[in-house]
């Protein structure tokens, strides 16, 4: 079974950094995803990491401490239009050849103001 | 757009009902998941199916039941219907089911209300 903590809601100012950690307890690890959901809409796929370390893709990183049960999802130079719900999940082994299962933590509501 | 498709985008129905929920994933994608997302539990995994077969489950209960078509399309069926299940339904698709890197493609999800 899995653990996994984020923070319930958050609020920041538009052009600012922003970091939304993740804590996780899991056993067969193979995997941290981050997703961004906006509200009544699908998530959409933001990084990977199954590496310690940190994944940079445009404005948005994404860190992975394995040692830990760690993660964060920095957004930098926030714009309004990143008002969204962000998912952290886990991808674990499943008990059976070849097949895994994500687990999603319940979300950080990040609010952009002016 | 993902290229998943799901159908019905709103579903009302009464309790004790049984309603058929479908998904046609990506073109080339052979595994099919399902996902169900409320206010309070967020977005919990049900089942996945692989080329028609099933290969994980989720926290599905035992009224709500899944296949896979030769086609690749599945269907989520939920029977005997209760006002907690009421939530989003997504389904999501990938290449594989397997051991390495598998991004999943989320559909725009149905929306079930009962009443």
């Amino acid at each position: 079974g899995q653990n996994i903590d984020q923070p319930t809601e958050m609020t920041a100012t538009e052009g600012a950094i922003v970091q939304i950690n993740c804590t996780y307890q899991t056993s067969g690890f193979n995997g941290l995803f981050w997703y961004q959901q906006h509200a009544g809409e699908a998530p959409t796929f933001l990084s990977y990491n199954v590496l310690d370390g940190l994944e940079e893709k445009g404005r948005f990183s994404s860190f992975l401490s394995r040692s830990k049960g760690y993660s964060y999802l920095l957004l930098k130079e926030l714009q309004m239009k990143d008002s969204a719900s962000y998912l952290c999940a886990v991808r674990e082994r499943y008990s059976g050849a070849g097949s895994y299962q994500l687990t999603f933590g319940k979300g950080t509501k990040l609010s952009v103001i002016p | 757009d993902s290229g998943v498709t799901q159908t019905p985008k709103h579903l009302i129905t009464a309790t004790g009902q049984r309603v058929t929920l479908r998904c046609s994933p990506r073109s080339g994608d052979l595994s099919v998941y399902w996902y169900q997302q409320s206010l309070d539990q967020g977005l919990q995994f049900l089942i996945q199916y692989y080329n028609g077969e099933e290969r994980a489950k989720g926290n599905i209960l035992e009224r709500f039941s899944a296949q896979q078509f030769p086609d690749l399309h599945s269907e989520l069926n939920l029977s005997s219907l209760e006002l907690g299940d009421s939530a989003l339904y997504f389904c999501a698709s990938s290449v594989t089911g397997g051991d390495y890197y598998n991004e999943q493609f989320f559909g725009p999800g149905t929306r079930l209300t009962v009443l």
